[in-house]
């Protein structure tokens, strides 16, 4: 079936300090792939998204690229801010398999940004 | 409304006890989705709807868990003779279409059942 693999949490960071959260993914067809982020006590939030090989998605400083070749949507922000500790998703829905139809999930990658 | 409305937020039980949960989606968005997200951040698909009809069930124990969309009503999900195991937080989500499309799914804040 479809799923989503995360790097292991948690990331301690510095502030100003570069980020990457590395996804990987195995799909049927051609997924369209997500990042969301859930701050403390809050639901999930809708960061970025790319829903064809080679799209960038970006938003609020943080990048990822669909990358066909290497099933991978990796996360990155140049910068970090004590304000964007949080845990992170990588996420998918496919047009067909397992995740047709709903978002599977990786399994979360907590960031904490000290200043 | 422009967001995803769950009620209550917090939602505290006696095992065996019933629980019911609302969500209203978003104007003019066609598909509801609800998870459930339990220990160490893990999110499990239950049910889908298109409007009012299921779409999939696939990820629902159908034994004591229901869930309905009325048309002008909000959304429910509710667990009938509740386990300790229910305790989690339920994330209901919209989207304009659904399916395999592109368009992002879009969440509310959840609501923390505790089973006690």
């Amino acid at each position: 079936g479809d799923s989503v693999t995360q790097m292991e949490g948690p990331v301690t960071l510095s502030e100003e300090a570069f980020l990457t959260i590395n996804c990987t993914y195995t799909a049927t067809g051609y997924p369209s792939l997500f990042w969301y982020v859930q701050y403390p006590g809050e639901g999930l939030q809708l960061l970025l998204k790319a829903t064809k090989a080679d799209d960038k998605g970006s938003n609020k400083g943080f990048e990822a690229t669909y990358r066909k070749e290497t099933t991978s949507f990796h996360l990155e922000k140049g910068s970090v801010q004590v304000s964007d500790s949080a845990v992170y998703f990588c996420a998918l829905i496919s047009a067909g398999g397992t995740s047709y139809g709903k978002l599977t999930f990786g399994q979360g990658t907590i960031l904490t940004v000290h200043p | 409304g422009e967001e995803v409305a769950q009620t209550p937020k917090h939602l505290v039980r006696g095992e065996g006890q019933k629980a019911k949960l609302y969500c209203a989606p978003i104007k003019g968005h066609s598909y509801v989705f609800w998870y459930q997200q339990v220990l160490k951040n893990e999110f499990k698909f239950l049910i889908s709807f298109q409007n009012e009809n299921v779409f999939d069930e696939t990820g629902m124990p159908k034994e004591r868990f229901s869930a309905k969309c009325l048309p002008n009503s909000p959304c429910s999900l509710e667990i009938q003779a509740t386990k300790l195991e229910d305790s989690a937080v339920y994330f209901c989500a919209s989207s304009q279409s659904g399916a395999g499309s592109n368009q992002p799914q879009h969440f509310g804040d959840g609501t923390r059942l505790s089973i006690l």
